[in-house]
């Protein structure tokens, strides 16, 4: 069975503390992608970045970036210099093959982050 | 171009009542799913459609039921409204299998 893992319930950090968010999954599938969404206090979810399971290259994007190994199932969120307006509960989701010939996305329980001034 | 609309955004029902959520895209995607989202478990998947007319079941789809008549519309329905049901609902549409998903603001649903 697939399986998503955020272990890190809360986060809180300063302003300007470098931060990472923990993502580990579970898959037997070879292919697969993984994503990462960012849902704000005003409730949306937002979509961050898409990964396929053949592309381990990290990614920089402004001040967020992020590492995906398959060696240790982890594709880990990390946002530098944080802000206050990154305060947000982020999830990291997987994306397999499902049995019926479609596909199917588990989503983590989520990671909050709280940044202060 | 409103993205993905949901309706209605609040909603309390009593135990037994029925109703349906709407969901629409005006993006012209195949795939629409429905996920809820409860305290400390993240989102899980209802059901979901790859296309006009076809659904398919998800992780949680027991009390449920969906259609999809329209391409641009996809409706979960409650027959008969349980409290384990309150919960916040996610409509979300994808182009493609396996691109990003663009999420509705959500319809806060309470059961009594």
């Amino acid at each position: 069975a697939q399986k998503v893992t955020q272990a890190q319930t809360e986060i809180s950090v300063v302003e300007k503390e470098d931060v990472t968010l923990d993502c580990v999954y579970e898959t037997r599938d070879t292919t697969y992608y993984l994503f990462w969404y960012k849902q704000p206090p005003s409730g949306e979810l937002v979509f961050l970045i898409r990964r396929n399971s053949f592309d381990e290259q990290n990614e920089i994007s402004g001040r967020y970036s992020w590492n995906f190994q398959k060696s240790t199932s982890s594709f880990n969120f990390t946002i530098t210099a944080s802000q206050v307006v990154d305060s947000a509960v982020y999830f990291c989701a997987l994306s397999v093959p499902a049995n019926t010939g479609g596909f199917k996305t588990i989503f983590g329980a989520g990671t909050r982050l709280f940044v202060k001034a | 171009n409103a993205g993905v609309t949901q309706t209605p955004k609040f909603r309390v029902l009593k135990t037994g009542q029925s109703m349906t959520l709407l969901c629409a895209q005006d993006m012209n995607h195949e795939y629409m799913y429905w996920y809820r989202q409860d305290p400390g478990m993240g989102l899980r998947l209802i059901h979901y459609s790859v296309g006009e007319g076809t659904t398919a079941k998800g992780e949680v789809p027991d009390g449920y039921n969906v259609s999809r008549l329209k391409k641009q519309n996809f409706l979960l329905g409650l027959e008969s409204a349980a409290p384990s049901q309150t919960s916040v609902y996610f409509c979300a549409s994808e182009q493609r299998p396996w691109f990003e998903q663009f999420f509705g603001p959500g319809t806060r649903l309470t059961v009594l």
